[in-house]
């Protein structure tokens, strides 16, 4: 059974960096796209990016100035940095596992890590 | 940006149909897929692929794409069904979208 496992800082400042790290177990790290996605209190779902185990990354135009997503295959754990961040970052942040069609683009999302919330307040 | 476009809310009876609408530019070219939330819990995939079914999802559960609109129908809508729906396609120009999200109560 794949289970996804996040942690990170819950509480930053303003114009600090957010960091996340989420760990895969159970099933294989490669053949996937693993993604970071976001849902601000009470709103909608917001994907992120990206990365795959051959660290090719894909980001949401949106905040592609201040992601970096990054890869360490040796622990089969992907991590998310957001720079500069304000109260506008203030969600749940989920990593998820994307499974690739045939058209190598992220189809669906099949495993959800528990959330983070990350509150950004001075 | 490729947007995608969901109400806000549906209501439905008990044991009746509830059907949720997804619309989005030429959104019958790509595939859909839809998620069901419960509040404080991580999102669960119902449908991929426009209308197939993750193990484990139940049959009431069914989807459909075509033209701009891909549909999320719950046949026979119980009262756990209650939930936030999101559909989510992936689009050149974006990479991965969701739909806004529509609350579903059952009442």
């Amino acid at each position: 059974q794949v289970q996804l496992q996040q942690w990170g800082a819950g509480l930053l400042k303003p114009s600090e960096t957010l960091s996340l790290t989420c760990a895969v177990y159970g099933g294989s790290f490669s053949g996937y796209y693993w993604s970071w996605i976001r849902q601000p209190p009470g709103k909608g779902l917001e994907w992120i990016g990206e990365i795959n185990r051959s660290g090719n990354t894909n980001y949401n135009p949106s905040l592609k100035s201040r992601v970096t997503i990054s890869v360490d295959t040796s622990k089969n754990q992907f991590s998310l940095k957001l720079t500069s961040v304000t109260a506008a970052d203030t969600a749940v942040y989920y990593c998820a596992r994307g499974q690739v069609d045939t058209a190598m683009i992220t189809a669906y999302f099949d495993y959800w890590g528990q959330g983070t919330l990350v509150t950004v307040s001075s | 940006s490729y947007d995608l476009t969901q109400p806000p809310s549906v209501s439905v009876s008990p044991g009746q149909t509830a059907t949720i609408t997804c619309s989005g530019d030429k959104l019958g070219d790509k595939y859909a897929c839809w998620y069901q939330q419960k509040p404080g819990q991580s999102p669960v995939l119902v449908i991929y692929q426009d209308n197939k079914r993750p193990s484990g999802i139940p049959e009431r559960f069914s989807g459909s794409n075509s033209g701009n609109t891909a549909t999320l129908t719950i046949s026979g809508t119980q009262a756990m069904d209650e939930a936030d729906y999101y559909c989510q396609a992936w689009d050149s120009s974006t990479g991965v979208v969701f739909g806004g999200g529509t609350k579903l109560t059952v009442l």
